[in-house]
């Protein structure tokens, strides 16, 4: 049972547009969503994070927009820069700390971004 | 920002063999230590907690006996995956948490073929 979903495995982009990368969720308990991002051969680092009493988060050219009553976030980033060429994947807590039962992230399957020239 | 170090980044081994990773925390102490899974085109999946100094708490359907976990140090968490079979065959990718600002910092992850 997949709980958190990115239905798109890959997204193409040129350089200087808007990346939207999406993710859908099923949980209702979950009220904490973070974007990791990895490159080939290093392990995934943390991007931004949004808790459920926000819908919106903004971080530089990274802003999350989170939708409760439809389960659904995203990242856009503006504007996109062949650095940003990574798999993003995104994540569900149902708590902000890591204590207790909040310690537990579920991923989503990951959406390879190509931000092309 | 932190540095979780986790070694080998890749494995070949025969089956029936056991291999152990570890992940080493460089610049800050990690009282908990997660471990991950990965199967190709899947996400990353919880396998177990670790807290520094206990035993580790295993998810649900994950063999404690074969997924053999020590967090002995604050600084230090192994994974030895006993009697590997070829389904065992995963990327398995460790995370640390800097309990002062509660973020996860990831090792580079794992990549374990067993023949």
């Amino acid at each position: 049972d997949q709980q958190v979903k990115q239905n798109s495995p890959s997204l193409s982009v040129q350089e200087g547009r808007i990346s939207i990368l999406n993710c859908d969720y099923t949980n209702s308990m979950f009220d904490y969503f973070l974007w990791y991002k990895k490159y080939p051969a290093e392990g995934p680092t943390f991007l931004i994070s949004i808790s459920s009493i926000k819908d919106k988060n903004e971080d530089g050219r990274f802003t999350v927009f989170l939708n409760k009553s439809a389960k659904h976030l995203s990242l856009h980033i503006v504007p996109s820069q062949p650095g940003d060429s990574a798999v993003y994947f995104c994540a569900a807590s149902p708590s902000l700390t890591f204590t207790g039962g909040g310690n537990k992230l579920t991923f989503g399957t990951g959406t390879q971004l190509k931000v092309e020239l | 920002g932190a540095v979780v170090s986790q070694h080998p980044s890749w494995v070949i081994c025969k089956s029936g063999t056991s291999v152990k990773i570890e992940c080493r925390s460089l610049d800050f102490q990690a009282t908990t230590m997660f471990w991950y899974r990965q199967f190709p085109k899947q996400s990353l999946m919880l396998m177990a907690t670790s807290n520094e100094g206990s035993k580790a708490t295993y998810e649900q359907g994950v063999e404690k006996d074969k997924f053999l976990i020590n967090h002995a140090s604050l600084t230090l968490s192994t994974l030895t995956v006993t009697s590997a079979h070829p389904e065992d065959s995963s990327f398995y990718i460790c995370s640390g948490r800097d309990v002062p600002n509660e973020k996860l910092f990831f090792g580079s992850g794992t990549q374990l073929s067993v023949l």
